[in-house]
C-alpha cells in the first residue's frame, strides 16, 4: 500500500457525532488526498493537501474538514456526521516531483456506517 | 457531465479469452490517464499511467493505449487472478483533481 495507513478501518457512528478519519503516510510525497467510494458514483475527491497546513476542496467537501499539520498525516472530519456519510473512504497520495507527481497511491480504506 | 465514462460495467470471460475495457473521456486538455486495479474491500492498486495519445503500456497479461478520446485496458489470455474491478481515471492539464470512472467488474471463469 505504498506506505499509506488509514484508521480507523472500520467504524460505525451516529447520527450527530464528529468523526475523524486519519491517513498517515511514510513516503513523504507532497499531496495528499480523500477520496469516498459510494456504489454507481466511482471515487470522489473531497479535498486535498498540497502541503502543510495547504488544503483545497474537492467536488464533494460540503459536510467535511481537513487538516495537515504534518507531512505523514492528513486528518478527514465529519464534524456532524449524517447517514448520507456512509461510505468506503480512501486516502491516497502522490509523488514528489516530475513525472511521477501525478500518479496515486491509495491507502486500504476506512467503511464508515452512520446510524 | 462525467468526464470519465467505463464500459462495460461488467465482464465475465473464460480463462484464456481475451478481450479489452473501454474508458472514454471529455476533458478538455489531458494530463494524464490512469488504470487501477481494485479488488474487494481493498483499495485501488496502481497499475498504468498513460500521457500522450499512441502511448502503451505492458504488464503480464495487461496492456494500456490511449487515443485522443478513450483508452483501452487489454487483457491477454486472462487467469482467475485477474478478476477484479478495473478503474480509470483522468486528471486535467489544470488544476488537481482526478476524475474517476465507475469501474469496470472483471469476473475471469476457471
Amino acid at each position: 500500500d505504498a506506505g499509506i495507513t488509514q484508521s480507523p478501518r472500520h467504524k460505525v457512528t451516529e447520527t450527530g457525532t464528529p468523526v475523524t478519519l486519519r491517513c498517515h503516510q511514510t513516503e513523504n510525497h507532497r499531496y495528499m488526498y480523500w477520496y469516498r467510494q459510494d456504489p454507481g458514483h466511482g471515487l470522489r475527491l473531497i479535498h486535498y493537501s498540497y502541503g502543510v497546513k495547504d488544503t483545497d476542496k474537492g467536488e464533494v467537501s460540503d459536510g467535511y474538514s481537513v487538516s495537515r499539520s504534518k507531512t505523514e498525516d492528513f486528518l478527514l472530519t465529519l464534524e456532524s456526521a449524517t447517514s448520507s456519510q456512509t461510505s468506503v473512504y480512501f486516502c491516497a497520495i502522490s509523488g514528489v516531483s516530475g513525472v511521477g507527481t501525478d500518479t496515486q497511491y491509495f491507502g486500504p480504506g476506512t467503511r464508515l456506517t452512520v446510524l | 457531465e462525467d468526464q470519465v465514462t467505463q464500459s462495460p460495467e461488467a465482464l465475465r470471460l473464460q480463462e484464456g479469452e481475451s478481450s479489452s475495457l473501454n474508458c472514454s473521456y471529455t476533458v478538455s486538455g489531458l494530463r494524464g490517464l490512469f488504470w487501477y486495479r481494485q479488488d474487494p474491500g481493498k483499495g485501488p492498486e496502481f497499475l498504468f499511467t498513460l500521457y500522450s495519445a499512441g502511448e502503451e503500456k505492458e504488464k503480464e497479461r495487461l496492456k494500456a493505449t490511449l487515443t485522443k478520446k478513450e483508452s483501452f485496458l487489454h487483457i491477454t489470455a486472462p487467469k482467475p487472478e485477474d478478476s477484479a474491478t478495473y478503474l480509470c481515471a483522468v486528471r486535467e492539464n489544470t488544476g488537481n483533481q482526478f476524475y474517476f470512472g465507475t469501474g469496470t467488474s472483471l469476473t475471469v471463469i476457471p
